[in-house]
């Protein structure tokens, strides 16, 4: 079956922790995303790719980094520069080149929820 | 900048009553518009999606006009389910300049449908 897959679905960690969650897809989608959802607030966007090895930084993207090494794979590093790291995290991918017609879809894994204990 | 308004919720309603979730957007240019729907401890998935004025999608019973004269985006089901309880989210998709393709969501709106 072809989707986004994130792992894990629950993560814990200390704080001054950096911790890596992963999303791949297998959907030979060409842009990703991260977004991170808070309680009222919506989603906002971390950081996102266009294309393998290319990744820009989205609204809320201090305290994180990614790396985009492989087109199925986009891993977001929540480090301790981030100040209120606790959220569900969602990764998504979209088909195609940005701005045709058609493929501006976002299509959207099961999430990972953070806690920082 | 581009911009979505949602009503907020919580909206509560009884099986098979009337919805209508409001979205209105400001936007540079002609954006693609779009309805998620998120269900507990779930991501998003997409429920609908128009790319042009006066398109309308559908999708599972549920419905969204893009209207360009009133930058509005609806979204509408005459005959709500207990299974219809979820977040709903309006979007748009920026289309110029380097961040094209990506979404501008608005906060949400909860749908609880009791039986």
């Amino acid at each position: 079956d072809g989707g986004i897959t994130q792992s894990p679905k629950y993560l814990f960690r200390k704080e001054g922790q950096n911790v890596t969650l992963s999303c791949e897809q297998n959907l030979n989608h060409d842009a990703m995303y991260w977004y991170r959802q808070d309680p009222g607030q919506g989603l906002r966007l971390i950081y996102y790719s266009q294309i393998v090895n290319d990744f820009q930084k989205g609204d809320i993207a201090e305290g994180y980094s990614v790396s985009r090494e492989k087109k199925e794979s986009f891993p977001l590093t929540v480090t301790s520069a981030q100040k209120n790291p606790t959220a569900f995290y969602l990764c998504a991918s979209r088909p195609g080149l940005a701005g045709a017609r058609g493929t501006d879809t976002q299509y959207f894994g099961p999430g990972t929820r953070l806690t920082v204990l | 900048g581009n911009s979505v308004t949602q009503m907020e919720g919580p909206v509560t309603l009884s099986e098979e009553a009337f919805l209508t979730i409001n979205c209105t957007y400001t936007a540079t240019g002609y954006p693609s518009l779009f309805w998620y729907v998120q269900y507990p401890g779930e991501g998003l998935q997409l429920l609908l999606k128009a790319t042009k004025a006066d398109d309308k999608g559908s999708n599972k019973g549920f419905e969204a006009t893009y209207r360009k004269e009133t930058t509005s985006f609806h979204l509408e089901k005459g005959s709500v389910q207990v299974s219809d309880s979820a977040v709903y989210f309006c979007a748009l998709s920026r289309n110029y300049g380097g961040s094209q393709g990506n979404l501008i969501f608005g906060k949400g709106t909860k749908l609880s449908v009791k039986p």
